[in-house]
């Protein structure tokens, strides 16, 4: 079955260094998700991307995030200068165009363990 | 703005037994409602959604939830718990507005004992 996978499943980095998180959606999908989770808190939305633009971001995603999709597979959130908040599991997720009364499921990647030193 | 609220951070049952976790939601507009399952050390797994075709919605391992709106509620059940169901379990709301932010509760980790 197709799955989302992310890589790599742990980064530990030091404050104000960058990082680059990598994530293969599922091959035919077209919709990008990027999701965080802060050590027990709840999973958060950070932003939404298709055809090649963010379509929605939340108040999280400000501009030390960017994410891109460099080829027609990778999707990546890069933080350009980490903080210590930063440390969290970032999830991606994938679907397919939303159909015709319905919303198609989201596919959650195992997700990336951050953490910032 | 959509918000969903799960009763019990913890529930513990024994094995053989009803398992039923909390979900009330908060929308403006006729939602869509997702429960997911997180194992130890992996991603968020679908269990079930509500896409208003039917209230009562069936998913994996047993698994359903029931759409009430009048009580804007969207509780998950399984009848008779298995040792493997232990997981934490997320619900979840969107909007059909476009891209379909999921917003989703603080998690309810299912214990579960022989």
């Amino acid at each position: 079955e197709p799955e989302v996978t992310q890589t790599p499943s742990h980064q530990v980095t030091q404050m104000g260094q960058e990082v680059i998180l990598r994530c293969v959606p599922i091959s035919n999908h077209l919709y990008f998700y990027w999701y965080r989770q802060i050590l027990g808190q709840k999973v958060e939305f950070l932003v939404s991307f298709y055809n090649n633009e963010i379509s929605e971001k939340s108040e999280i995603f400000d501009d030390q995030f960017s994410v891109e999709r460099p080829d027609g597979s990778n999707f990546t959130l890069k933080i350009r200068s980490t903080k210590l908040e930063d440390s969290a599991m970032y999830f991606c997720a994938s679907s397919t165009r939303k159909g015709d009364g319905g919303t198609d499921t989201q596919y959650f990647g195992p997700g990336t363990r951050l953490t910032v030193l | 703005a959509q918000s969903v609220t799960q009763l019990g951070s913890h529930v513990s049952v024994s094995e053989g037994a009803l398992v039923l976790l909390r979900c009330n939601y908060s929308s403006s507009v006729p939602p869509y409602l997702f429960w997911y399952v997180q194992y130890p050390n992996q991603g968020l797994q679908l269990l079930l959604k509500y896409t208003s075709a039917a209230t009562l919605v069936k998913g994996i391992n047993g698994f359903e939830a029931e759409f009430k709106k009048s009580e804007t509620s969207f509780h998950l059940t399984k009848p008779s718990a298995h040792m493997s169901d232990a997981a934490e379990y997320f619900c979840a709301v969107s909007e059909d507005t476009g891209f379909q932010k999921l917003v989703f509760g603080t998690g309810t980790r299912l214990l579960v004992s022989p």
